[in-house]
């Protein structure tokens, strides 16, 4: 069954903190993304990444940056946590590029900032 | 440049009535439109999708949505409101090589 897997579902962190969040898919897919949701403003997109060792900034990059070492993990970092980062960030994967192919999301990590 | 728009953030329907949420799209070459649901503390997870080919296109869980060209809309239907529908619902598109764009999502309530 397809799974892609966050490994943190609550955080709390304190200003200035730098907070890393886990996300793994094992579909063997090739892009993957990160995207931000608020209530009000729906999902956003941070990051995404169509392949190893590459990135690409979405519409809110500003703040955050990512890593993807290996096709199965896709990581995003806040480098100095803010408050205005508190937000439920959702991973998600899809095999190509291909328009028409399916996003599997992850379950979500509610990252609260103080 | 493409985005989507979801009319109404909250629906309230009674169990048994019918279920309307409206997306309108803009975009400048053939979309394809997605709908998603989130029920609480998940993820999201694909209702349906249009990718050109009929223009009426069924889902899981009894939910429908009809590509309208001349409306540029793609409004989600289902003809009796359970309460486990109670959820949020987005409308995405995306055309050419690029990611996804969501709207902001419509809560949906159904009241016994």
């Amino acid at each position: 069954d397809v799974k892609v897997t966050q490994s943190s579902r609550y955080l709390v962190k304190r200003t200035g903190e730098k907070v890393f969040l886990e996300c793994v898919q094992d579909m063997d897919h090739e892009n993957m993304f990160w995207y931000r949701q608020d209530p009000g403003l729906g999902l956003r997109l941070i990051y995404f990444s169509y392949d190893v060792k590459m990135k690409e900034k979405g519409d809110i990059p500003e703040g955050y940056s990512v890593s993807r070492e290996k096709k199965e993990r896709f990581s995003l970092i806040l480098e100095s946590a803010s408050t205005n980062q508190t937000s439920m960030y959702l991973c998600a994967s899809k095999p190509t590029a291909a328009n028409t192919g399916e996003l599997f999301f992850g379950e979500g990590s509610r990252l609260t900032v103080l | 440049a493409q985005s989507v728009t979801q009319l109404g953030s909250h629906v309230s329907v009674s169990e048994g009535a019918l279920v309307l949420l409206r997306c309108n799209y803009s975009s400048s070459v053939p979309p394809y439109l997605f709908w998603y649901v989130q029920y609480p503390n998940q993820g999201l997870q694909l209702l349906l999708k249009y990718t050109s080919a009929a223009t009426l296109v069924k889902g899981i869980n009894g939910f429908e949505a009809e590509f309208k060209k001349s409306e540029t809309s793609f409004h989600l239907t289902k003809p009796s409101a359970h309460m486990s529908d109670a959820a949020e619902y987005f409308c995405a598109v995306n055309s050419g090589n690029t990611p996804l764009v969501f709207g902001k999502g419509t809560r949906l309530s159904v009241i016994a």
